[in-house]
């Protein structure tokens, strides 16, 4: 089974609807993160939270806002989407401070028509 | 100018090839270098990780880091069609304690 676990893996939605991605994982740590990719952009964050009542913007949070449900489970909602957010979106987990190694999910690849 | 460059490739080689893929980066805090890995639709995954200077093998893999010319490489030897994937170099430090990516590599091997 998957330490990082993301649903869904495909969404297809319409502007201005609601949606919400999942990310949980069996790995015991307490830093997750959100990350998005586009072609040419590579990695971007877009929140992060280093336990479950901490949560930080990234730099790229206009749009998104986050939930920390447990330690184990962060998610992810567009509130209104719109066809720029079309991407690749990834959760990823790490155990410390600087220097972590994230370990990621499968991603959840976003479309917005 | 971005913190990490990245040359976004494609780089196509043969089987057997040598691969040198690189990063430059412009903040001399960082500390931490790592080479993700990402096959197509799945998310990066740690292939090396460094901390400050100096050289780490690790199989097929060796990683350099050469911090007074602040440029960092991987090297494959003996490429094979299953190391057909996005390269991404990955450091922190200083006052940044979150990962900046570079944008990638994709790499091709042919057989």
């Amino acid at each position: 089974d998957a330490d990082v676990t993301q649903t869904p893996r495909n969404r297809i939605t319409k502007t201005g609807k609601r949606i919400m991605l999942e990310c949980s994982q069996t790995k015991g740590h307490d830093r997750m993160y959100w990350y998005r990719q586009d072609p040419g952009l590579g990695l971007r964050l877009i929140y992060y939270s280093f336990d479950v009542k901490d949560i930080n913007k990234g730099e790229i949070s206009d749009g998104y806002s986050v939930s920390r449900q447990a330690q184990a489970k962060f998610s992810l909602s567009l509130e209104s989407a719109i066809p720029n957010q079309t991407a690749l979106y990834f959760c990823a987990t790490s155990e410390t401070n600087q220097g972590d190694k994230l370990f990621f999910g499968s991603g959840t690849q976003l479309s917005v028509l | 100018q971005k913190e990490v460059e990245q040359d976004p490739g494609p780089l196509s080689v043969p089987e057997g090839a040598i691969v040198s893929l690189n990063c430059t980066y412009s903040n001399s805090a960082f500390q931490y270098f790592m080479w993700y890995r990402q096959y197509s639709r799945k998310g990066p995954e740690l292939l090396m990780y460094t901390y400050s200077s100096g050289n780490k093998e690790d199989g097929r893999f060796t990683a350099q880091v050469d911090k007074s010319s602040k440029y960092i490489s991987l090297f494959i030897r003996d490429s094979q069609p299953s190391d057909s994937a996005t390269y991404l170099c990955a450091m922190s430090g200083g006052n940044t304690d979150k990962l900046i990516f570079g944008t990638g590599t994709r790499l091709q091997v042919f057989p």
